[in-house]
């Protein structure tokens, strides 16, 4: 059974400080994984998808990396800002199209 | 691009009625559209999987009668939730997925509350 662990569970941070949320998955024969952004009370906005041919994607000040060898990925947020507080889901792709969701990470951001 | 859109985004019912969730993709066909549930500060479960003009396929421990999946054409899935009881309360998802690349798009989601 494929399992997805985020770590920690939730993180504050002041405003400006670059962070890490980190991301562990069982299945090494990753198809992709996928990271999400979920606000209270709100559906789920797509933030970066990495296929499994890649190790990274980059959108502004979001860098998401994977390493399918040691079963990781980190989604990194540069300069952060009160308005990037919310939940980041990961999620591996189980077959072409099934998802897998973590926990989430709960992130607030201090101005 | 790739807009999904879910109705109501809130719901409150009685007891033993009914409740039909609306998910809609806006400018493309979802071959494939999924429904998940999700608790308070709990992750994603998906509860089922429908494709166009099929039947939609259940994850293991949802109850088919009681959570029907309609999908009868490439942009309009629907889930109802039948003779709703309090323990069904809670926030539902619907996602879709196209040909031609990979990725998932998510609806806003629906707060049902079952009093």
């Amino acid at each position: 059974k494929q399992e997805v662990t985020q770590i920690p569970a939730a993180l504050s941070v002041p405003e400006g400080e670059n962070l890490v949320l980190n991301c562990s998955f069982t299945d090494s024969a990753i198809y992709n994984l996928q990271w999400f952004r979920q606000d209270p009370g709100k559906g789920l906005t797509s933030l970066l998808l990495i296929q499994s041919s890649q190790r990274e994607q980059t959108s502004g000040r979001l860098n998401a990396s994977l390493d399918k060898s040691s079963g990781r990925s980190t989604l990194y947020i540069a300069a952060s800002q009160p308005g990037d507080s919310a939940t980041y889901l990961c999620a591996e792709y189980q077959g072409a199209q099934k998802l897998v969701f973590g926990q989430g990470t709960r992130l607030t951001i201090n101005p | 691009g790739a807009v999904v859109s879910q109705h109501p985004s809130w719901v409150i019912c009685k007891s033993g009625t009914s409740v039909k969730i609306e998910c809609r993709s806006l400018d493309f066909q979802a071959t494939t559209m999924f429904w998940y549930r999700q608790f308070p500060k709990q992750s994603l479960m998906l509860m089922a999987t429908s494709n166009e003009g099929s039947k939609a396929t259940y994850e293991q421990g949802v109850e088919k009668d009681k959570f029907l999946i309609n999908h009868a054409s490439l942009t309009l899935s629907t889930l109802t939730v039948t003779s709703a009881h309090p323990e069904d309360s809670s926030f539902y998802i619907c996602s879709a997925t196209w040909t031609g690349d990979y990725g998932y798009t998510f609806g806003s989601g629906t707060r049902l509350t079952v009093v």
